[in-house]
């Protein structure tokens, strides 16, 4: 069975960075690439940006391209991002979400629970 | 980026009732869309992919269509646990989601 946990949520004044882990099980972790998605209160969802797993490459949304890392610890099977340059409007849910591909873009067949970080002075 | 609108952006509906979803891309992107389900507080949940293509366990009241531009989401017999919000999302070039369509049961 497939599982995707994500850790807590988190506080962080403007300016700081927050790193979001997503813990994965249940599967083989270098055959699906990992993508992470943000979803701010009452909108809709967001892409980030995705990491190969097997290679470590990674392609990021061009809004967030500088501020944005995502890595993975194969031997973890632990995928993460981190966030930098943190402004109240970055204050949402973040989802890790696995796709049934290697590499690229698909759909999400897999989502980990959310991480909620607030941006608050 | 394609753009992906989504309508109506909220509807309310019976028990029993048929509900379609429309969501129209800004280019066309074959059949490379999804359906999703969001509850509030939760992730949301595959239903479709490939336009038409019904997720494992997922009832089989729920129904997708279209191809190039223009798609829907069918629920043939409104239930109560389908109260939620719904989300397309177009895969054809990068990633991008529909603004979202909340479904209330009268």
């Amino acid at each position: 069975q497939v599982h995707l946990v994500q850790s807590g949520a988190e506080v962080k004044k403007p300016g700081a960075s927050v790193k979001i882990s997503c813990k994965t099980s249940g599967y083989t972790f270098s055959s699906h690439a990992m993508h992470w998605v943000r979803q701010a209160p009452g909108q809709s969802l967001e892409r980030m940006g995705w990491i190969n797993t097997v290679n470590g490459n990674t392609e990021y949304s061009q809004k967030f391209q500088g501020r944005v890392t995502i890595t993975r610890d194969t031997s973890a099977t632990t995928v993460y991002m981190e966030l930098s340059g943190l402004r109240s409007e970055d204050t949402a849910v973040y989802y890790c979400a696995r796709v049934p591909l290697k590499w690229g873009f698909s759909y999400f067949d897999h989502w980990g629970q959310g991480t909620l970080v607030t941006v608050s002075s | 980026d394609i753009q992906m609108t989504q309508s109506p952006s909220s509807l309310s509906a019976s028990i029993g009732d048929r509900v379609s979803i429309t969501c129209r891309a800004s280019q066309s992107i074959s059949s490379w869309l999804a359906w999703y389900q969001q509850k509030p507080g939760k992730a949301p949940k595959l239903l479709i992919y490939t336009a038409s293509s019904l997720q494992s366990g997922v009832p089989s009241r729920f129904s997708g269509s279209g191809s190039g531009r223009e798609f829907t989401l069918t629920i043939s017999s409104l239930q109560p646990d389908d109260s939620a919000t719904y989300y397309c999302q177009q895969y054809d070039s990068y990633s991008t989601f529909g603004q979202g369509t909340k479904l209330e049961i009268k």
